[in-house]
């Protein structure tokens, strides 16, 4: 099975930078996705981590350490457009390409 | 706009009843995947198709069952359904693509009264 931790709520500032953690357990890893939703919205796609590393794509960036079962969204130059849930999934490799989620990191961006 | 498409957006229903969820994958994905989404508890994976073929399941109800038709499109059905079952209802579709990243449709927001 598969558990995802990550923390409930964070609040940041409007132009500051913030990071979420995710930790996981898994009996097999194929990959960590991080998405971001807006209340009552589809989960839209932010991120995909493989291999152990730093993802950047823009303002977002993603790590990853597969030995530490670890990894953090960091948004910089955050807006209050960034306000939103943000889920850490983790793709196991077993079970077709499904996903497990988090229970999501609601950041709220302030002035 | 992710390309996937759900109908209806909104369904309000009475317990015992039973409804239909329908999604259409962005054009060329073979995958189609259905989630729960309340507010107790998270995104839910509940099934998974590709091609047709069901290729996982997660904690989907007895009550729910799905398939995919020859044109891709799915559809989610829900039986019998309990006040308890009023949630979020995500279709997503993926490509064939090593990395498979799912993307979501709008979903259809279900209230059992």
């Amino acid at each position: 099975g598969q558990n995802i931790d990550q923390p409930t709520e964070m609040t940041a500032t409007e132009g500051a930078i913030v990071q979420i953690n995710c930790t996981y357990q898994t009996s097999g890893f194929n990959g960590l996705f991080w998405y971001q939703q807006h209340a009552g919205e589809a989960p839209t796609f932010l991120s995909y981590n493989v291999l152990d590393g730093l993802e950047e794509k823009g303002r977002f960036s993603s790590f990853l350490s597969r030995s530490k079962g670890y990894s953090y969204l960091l948004l910089k130059e955050l807006q209050m457009k960034d306000s939103a849930s943000y889920l850490c999934a983790v793709r196991g490799r077993r079970g077709g390409n499904k996903l497990t989620f988090g229970t999501g990191t609601q950041l709220k961006v302030e002035l | 706009d992710s390309g996937v498409t759900q109908t209806p957006k909104h369904l309000i229903t009475a317990t015992g009843q039973r409804v239909t969820l329908r999604c259409s994958p962005r054009s060329g994905d073979l995958s189609v995947y259905w989630y729960q989404q309340s507010l107790d508890q998270g995104l839910q994976f509940l099934i998974q198709y590709y091609n047709g073929e069901e290729r996982a399941k997660g904690n989907i109800l007895e009550r729910f069952s799905a398939q995919q038709f020859p044109d891709l499109h799915s559809e989610l059905n829900l039986s019998s359904l309990e006040l308890g079952d009023s949630a979020l209802y995500f279709c997503a579709s993926s490509g064939s693509g090593r990395e498979g990243t799912q993307y979501f449709g709008p979903g259809t927001r279900l209230l059992v009264l």
